[in-house]
């Protein structure tokens, strides 16, 4: 089973702030990754699929980039609605195998 | 504007069965592949399985092979998941998700949840 590991788990950190969240995987996805963001009370929000392709209408400082096993997204300026938890997912082109990561509950100080 | 608007909250018992709904507007249902995906408390996001609205086919994750099965009906542009033999770990919010297409498994749209308790 390809096992998705993201870091930090927890992550406190001003408004303005750039931020890095990172998510591995221990086989090869290939480009195969998405990004999510939940906040309490709410269904995930799709942000980043294809390891970098930003979704409809999700703003331009949410940015994903990495391959291979390594993935990373970017939130260049922090804003104080992007609190959350933040979860990875690889993607099998077929059959379908989906498999998240833990997530990284992003808070604002 | 597309909506899924799922059943509302249910309480099972241990070894009894769920169904839950989820009810598709706004797209061309059979165009789009639907998911089912849930989160238990205290742990992260879980995926269950996927079907093809179009052709019925479906798929399952391993874990739950057995004992989901998902289905839909297209006079009401509605997919179940039902799932038999329920744990206390079933306990979680269980979500339907519109895929990007067919079956690129990225999920663009989602329900908006229905809390599943299993207690006895």
């Amino acid at each position: 089973e390809n096992v998705m590991t993201q870091s930090p788990s927890t992550l406190s950190v001003s408004p303005g702030e750039r931020v890095t969240l990172s998510c591995r995987a221990t086989e090869t996805v290939s480009g195969n990754l998405a990004w999510y963001q939940q906040k309490p009370g709410q269904a995930p929000r799709l942000l980043i699929y294809g390891a970098s392709t930003r979704a409809r209408s999700i703003p331009a400082r949410f940015s994903g980039s990495g391959s291979g096993t390594e993935f990373t997204l970017t939130i260049s300026s922090l804003q104080a609605e992007d609190f959350g938890v933040y979860y990875c997912q690889r993607y099998d082109d077929w059959p379908p195998s989906i498999t998240f990561g833990q997530g990284t509950r992003l808070e604002i100080k | 504007q597309v909506y899924l608007v799922q059943s509302g909250a249910e309480v099972k018992k241990p070894g009894a069965s769920l169904k839950v709904s989820c009810k598709a507007s706004g797209y061309p249902f059979i165009t789009y592949g639907l998911h089912w995906v849930r989160l238990a408390a205290g742990q992260g996001l879980e995926w269950l399985g996927w079907i093809n609205p179009g052709n019925n086919d479906s798929r399952y994750s391993e874990k739950f092979q057995g004992r989901v099965t998902i289905t839909r009906d297209t006079s009401t542009n509605t997919a179940y998941m039902e799932l038999s033999s329920l744990k206390s770990e079933d306990t979680a919010v269980y979500f339907c998700a519109r895929d990007l297409g067919m079956s690129s498994s990225v999920f663009e749209y989602w329900g908006q949840g229905t809390l599943v308790t299993v207690s006895s």
